[in-house]
């Protein structure tokens, strides 16, 4: 059975940092893209950036809200996906879920097929 | 960045009736990459249809999508009580990936 566990959310003042991870298991870490999500609270979801598997390149990319304060990275020897937020904004508050899939034909890409409880993140003076 | 607009915003349905949910792209998306989830009040979202209309595993066949180009639909044949959530649709294809701003199908 997949299982993706995130945690390090909790309440930060604006302009600090937070790193958040997320552990996987229950299949082959290291063949997997995996993505951060986020959800406001009472809004939508927002896919915050990915980084492809090692044997991909483990390239990554990021939104554009979020683009140069978070840094994806991965250690696949813990089978532990990693997001480094910096100068967090009360906007940035949210409920942040990782994710991963199974790749499709047609596609490099997998969608979603997996998800995790998430862990909230609160950007509070 | 390819911009997803789901409509309508709230869909007020009977159990038994029919959904039809539609979701629109800023500029054209491969159909291998276009995907459908559901979410409930206070859960994970869930995955239902990738491929544009293929399903995920164990989701109903009342779940159905359709669509290529720039425009898409998830259609629910007849409604279940546990059908009542939000649904969003996604593109997975393109960098940055986007999703709609979700549907919520309400009970009327």
């Amino acid at each position: 059975e997949v299982q993706l566990a995130e945690s390090g959310g909790g309440l930060v003042k604006p302009g600090e940092s937070l790193r958040l991870s997320c552990v996987g298991s229950g299949f082959t870490f290291s063949h997997a893209w995996m993505s951060w999500v986020r959800q406001a609270p009472g809004k939508g979801l927002e896919w915050v950036g990915r980084i492809k598997s090692t044997t991909d390149g483990g390239t990554t990319d990021y939104a554009a809200p979020v683009k140069g304060r978070i840094t994806i990275s991965r250690d696949d020897s813990k089978n532990t996906l990693y997001l480094q937020m910096s100068s967090l904004k009360t906007e940035d508050t949210a409920v942040y879920y990782c994710s991963t899939g199974s790749r499709r034909s047609g596609t490099m890409s997998p969608p979603f097929d997996y998800w995790g409880q998430g862990t909230l993140v609160t950007v509070s003076s | 960045e390819i911009v997803l607009t789901q409509s309508p915003g709230t869909l007020s349905l009977s159990p038994g009736e029919r959904a039809t949910l539609s979701c629109r792209a800023s500029q054209s998306v491969s159909s291998s990459s276009l995907a459908w989830y559901q979410q409930k009040p206070g859960q994970t979202p869930r995955l239902l249809i990738y491929g544009a209309s293929s399903r995920a595993t164990g989701i109903p066949d009342r779940f159905s999508g359709s669509g290529s180009g720039t425009d898409f639909t998830l259609t629910i044949s007849r409604l279940e009580p546990e059908d009542f959530a939000v649904y969003y649709c996604q593109q997975f294809g393109s960098s940055p990936l986007t999703f709609g701003g979700g549907t919520k199908v309400e009970i009327k």
